[in-house]
């Protein structure tokens, strides 16, 4: 099975930080990777695909990189709507996430 | 547009058995691939299983913490999702999620709202 790690699992920002996530997989999953983002009570929603391709919609301050083992979810600047939980998610073998990171008010 | 209703949650006893409906619209149900995610209280997400359409055989794969108690079928006449769960456990205790896969690769493209099924003596 491919494991999925997130670092850091709580991180705190200000409006305006840039915030960076990373993903590490425990082995080559390509560009098989997808980032969601969850809000309280709410189901995920997907922001990025294959590593780097932005789904419809979302902000250009989100932007995603990797491939391999390492991934990173930067948001260029950090707006009020962005506090959420992120996770990301590997599709090479079946389907495995990452523990989450979650995005909190500093 | 995509809308995924889920269904026939509630509290079971250890042990006990429920099934899920989710009912699909907005999309070709039948061309799907569809998945069933949980998210127990406070923790992330765990991917539960998937079946695949019918031309690929409706195939059917869960994860290990799943896999022999849970069931995932689909009846593409009443664009409906299903997911069986038996022999349900404490661990069990999540929100469910049904979930639309992205043509024929694994990433989750729509998300129902979830439901809440509550093991508990």
């Amino acid at each position: 099975d491919i494991q999925m790690t997130q670092s850091p699992s709580t991180l705190s920002a200000s409006v305006g930080d840039r915030v960076t996530i990373t993903c590490r997989a425990s082995q080559s999953i390509s560009t098989w990777l997808a980032w969601y983002q969850q809000k309280p009570g709410k189901a995920p929603k997907p922001l990025i695909s294959k590593a780097s391709s932005l789904e419809t919609g979302v902000p250009s301050r989100f932007s995603g990189s990797g491939s391999g083992t390492e991934f990173t979810l930067t948001i260029s600047s950090l707006q009020p709507d962005d506090f959420a939980t992120y996770y990301c998610q590997q599709y090479n073998t079946y389907l495995t996430f990452g523990g989450g990171t979650k995005v909190e008010i500093k | 547009e995509v809308q995924l209703v889920e269904s026939g949650g509630g509290l079971v006893k250890p042990g006990g058995s429920l099934r899920l409906s989710c009912a699909a619209s907005g999309f070709t149900f039948s061309d799907a691939w569809m998945s069933w995610v949980r998210q127990a209280p406070g923790k992330g997400l765990e991917w539960v299983g998937r079946i695949k359409i019918k031309t690929d055989g409706a195939t059917t794969d869960y994860a290990a913490p799943v896999k022999g108690r849970f069931t995932i079928s689909r009846d593409d006449s009443k664009n409906t999702l299903y997911l069986q769960m038996d022999s349900l456990q404490t661990e069990d205790t999540a929100v469910y999620y049904c979930v639309t896969h992205r043509s024929i690769v694994n990433f989750l493209d729509n998300w129902g709202q979830g439901t809440q099924i509550t093991v508990s003596s």
